[in-house]
């Protein structure tokens, strides 16, 4: 059983380009959550999202950021008109359905780098 | 307003030597999680605690929550250089699993 698959791993944009993230969550789960950490400092939620549902967008910010979590695929978070501020490491996390009291698995990260 | 707050932010100790790691927060959520992560890495699940009073141990690592105090600790036994990583609580509000700043450890040979 795969563990949370996210890429491209590294990710380096010019500003004012679009940025795309993959994440594919564990095999069985429902239910991704986008987590933004900067660097030396802890992680901070995005947003949380079933399958064609976003449930808590609250720690999106309003503007040029988006994510989806189509049936079909893995879930994107893309980030439009990058700014070098959005340079950051982006985590995709998954649980099961239910939630089922356990924990959130990580993927390994996306680190962008805005120049 | 969601707080998690743990101390120390920054703790270095010695090998051999105990310490523990407190992880205070603000909501009455009895779910409540331990992760490490090394440097450039991804977040590794150490313990989950369920319920009040739950203790768990894995090697030189104890975890243990009290939800009426709103309190999970994380206490080091004989700590050794490969315990050195940056070590974060989280709980769980149903929407999200919501992280403490997280403590970084350092262990001195």
């Amino acid at each position: 059983n795969a563990g949370v698959m996210q890429n491209p791993r590294h990710l380096v944009r010019r500003r004012g380009q679009e940025a795309r993230l993959r994440c594919s969550p564990m095999k069985g789960h429902s239910h991704v959550y986008w987590y933004r950490q900067l660097p030396e400092e802890g992680l901070k939620f995005m947003v949380y999202l079933q399958k064609e549902n976003i449930i808590d967008e609250s720690g999106m910010p309003k503007e040029r950021f988006s994510a989806e979590f189509p049936k079909e695929g893995p879930s994107i978070l893309r980030i439009q008109q990058v700014v070098r501020g959005d340079s950051a490491a982006y985590f995709c996390a998954s649980s099961p359905p239910g939630r089922m009291n356990t924990e959130a698995f990580f993927g390994q990260g996306t680190r962008l780098t805005v120049v | 307003e969601l707080k998690v707050e743990q101390n120390p932010l920054f703790l270095s100790m010695q090998e051999g030597k105990n310490y523990t790691i407190y992880c205070n927060y603000s909501t009455t959520s009895d779910r409540l999680y331990w992760y490490r992560q090394d440097p450039g890495k991804s977040l590794e699940s150490l313990f989950v605690l369920l319920s009040n009073g739950a203790v768990k141990q894995e090697g030189r690592l104890m975890a243990s929550l009290d939800t009426k105090a709103r309190l999970s600790t994380l206490h080091i036994t004989a700590a050794v250089h490969d315990l050195s990583a940056t070590y974060f609580c989280a709980f769980d509000t149903g929407n999200q699993f919501y992280f403490g700043t997280g403590t970084s450890l350092t262990v001195i040979p």
